[in-house]
């Protein structure tokens, strides 16, 4: 029944040590959103691909990326993971064109990322 | 800067007691407003929503908000809380004519048995 998934759970990386986290739904929504959500504080939108359509927040730095490669799946790859990148990265996907604008992001159970 | 606003950084109460944390936007317009609640070890649920209607809102667990248009205030309560409401809570907006989500700082809640 899981709808949005996230793989893993729990990553441990190395500083400077590129790493991939995923994110699958079965939704079928075309809009997949990436978060940032560090302890005590606010998820923080990083980008979300509308479609194919990658849409970058002015303030995500350059090490964070993303792939889209399907409908149901989306990528963040940290290019040279920092102590400061340590949180818990969620996914969520919606629709707004289906749910014209009465829309709910649906959010997965994220994944910790420790860096070392 | 547009943004949304919680007023509690951590609420502390026994069972039984009633909740109310406190929600304010600064965006104008038309706006869709979400509560989510996050328990501990677990990923954001949605706890209730409002797009237009009726200003109060029922939501799960008995939780219900209420939008004031005049004050931009969305207010989550709950009469009776019980142990098992200790997460954090995260008031939500979405702006007229967008999509994406902009999230108050969160409300952490310790219901104390």
């Amino acid at each position: 029944d899981a709808m949005v998934i996230q793989n893993p759970r729990y990553q441990v990386t190395q500083f400077g040590k590129p790493v991939t986290l995923s994110c699958s739904q079965t939704l079928n929504h075309n809009v997949m959103y990436w978060y940032q959500q560090k302890s005590s504080q606010a998820p923080k939108l990083l980008f979300h691909y509308y479609d194919k359509d990658f849409n970058n927040e002015a303030d995500t730095p350059d090490n964070f990326q993303s792939r889209r490669p399907n409908t149901s799946f989306c990528f963040l790859d940290i290019r040279s993971p920092g102590l400061g990148d340590a949180a818990m990265y969620l996914c969520a996907t919606s629709s707004p064109e289906a749910s014209g604008r009465r829309e709910t992001q649906y959010f997965g159970p994220g994944t910790r990322l420790l860096v070392l | 800067a547009q943004s949304v606003s919680q007023h509690n950084h951590h609420v502390i109460l026994s069972e039984a007691a009633s909740l109310e944390l406190g929600c304010n936007y600064s965006y104008g317009g038309t706006v869709n407003l979400f509560w989510y609640v996050q328990y501990p070890g677990q990923h954001l649920q949605l706890l209730l929503k409002y797009f237009s209607g009726d200003p109060l809102v029922k939501g799960i667990k008995g939780f219900e908000a209420e939008f004031i248009k005049s004050k931009f205030s969305f207010n989550l309560r709950k009469p009776s809380v019980q142990w098992s409401d200790t997460a954090e809570y995260f008031c939500a907006v979405m702006p007229p004519n967008d999509y994406k989500l902009s999230f108050g700082a969160g409300t952490t809640v310790t219901v104390r048995a």
